[in-house]
């Protein structure tokens, strides 16, 4: 079965600590892993994938095929980072499939 | 081009009636997605389009539901005699295939209420 699973419905840390949103998939074959973020009043947008193995506005994710994890990380975290945060995988088809979503909340 | 665009953006209907909706996508993706979303869960897919032909339905696009891609560019989705469980966020998305990008742009949402 294809399945996404993020853990943590909420995550608070203050300004400038780091920060490690969780995501674990199940899937038999190669899947692509992307996360998504979802700012307050905004519409879902993509925040990075682990083909192109990029740091987008200081997050990073590394697929680990071993642990079928793909978590998200920044070192310092800032008040504009406060958002949901979906963790998803593309199988063998074109669909996303999504996990619950973890919401991030930077305090001042 | 401003993105996918969904209307109506919310719609508050009574248990029974038909609803539809209209997505329309980037306007040169040749993909077109619908998911919905309750509360507290992330998006869960239930339909894409290739150009005009509907390539997979998930098994929670019950009997009850139907969607369209008519010209391969706008897409609707209808729900025949809505339950208050159809209540949720339907989401639209579209992709360029053949990039090798795969992203989809998804919609603001349009946000149904079964009453």
């Amino acid at each position: 079965a294809q399945r996404v699973t993020q853990p943590e419905k909420l995550l608070s840390v203050f300004k400038g600590a780091p920060v490690e949103l969780k995501c674990n998939y199940s899937y038999s074959g190669s899947p692509e892993l992307f996360w998504y973020v979802q700012y307050s009043r905004q519409r879902l947008q993509l925040l990075l994938r682990h083909i192109s193995r990029e740091s987008i506005k200081g997050f990073t994710a590394d697929l680990n095929k071993g642990e079928t994890s793909f978590h998200l990380k920044k070192p310092f975290a800032q008040e504009e980072d406060s958002a949901m945060y979906y963790c998803a995988l593309r199988g063998n088809t074109d669909k996303l499939i999504f996990g619950t979503g973890t919401r991030l909340q930077v305090f001042p | 081009d401003t993105g996918v665009s969904q209307d109506p953006r919310h719609k508050i209907t009574k248990r029974g009636q038909n609803v539809t909706f209209r997505c329309d996508p980037i306007s040169e993706h040749n993909r077109l997605y619908w998911y919905r979303q309750t509360l507290g869960q992330g998006p869960e897919f239930l339909t894409y389009f290739q150009n005009e032909a509907q390539l997979e339905k998930s098994r929670l696009l019950s009997d009850r539901f139907s969607a369209e891609r008519p010209k391969g560019s706008f897409s609707t989705l209808e729900i025949q005699r809505t339950e208050q469980g159809d209540s949720a966020m339907y989401l639209c998305a579209s992709s360029l295939a053949g990039t090798g990008t795969y992203e989809q742009y998804f919609g603001p949402g349009t946000r149904l209420t079964v009453t």
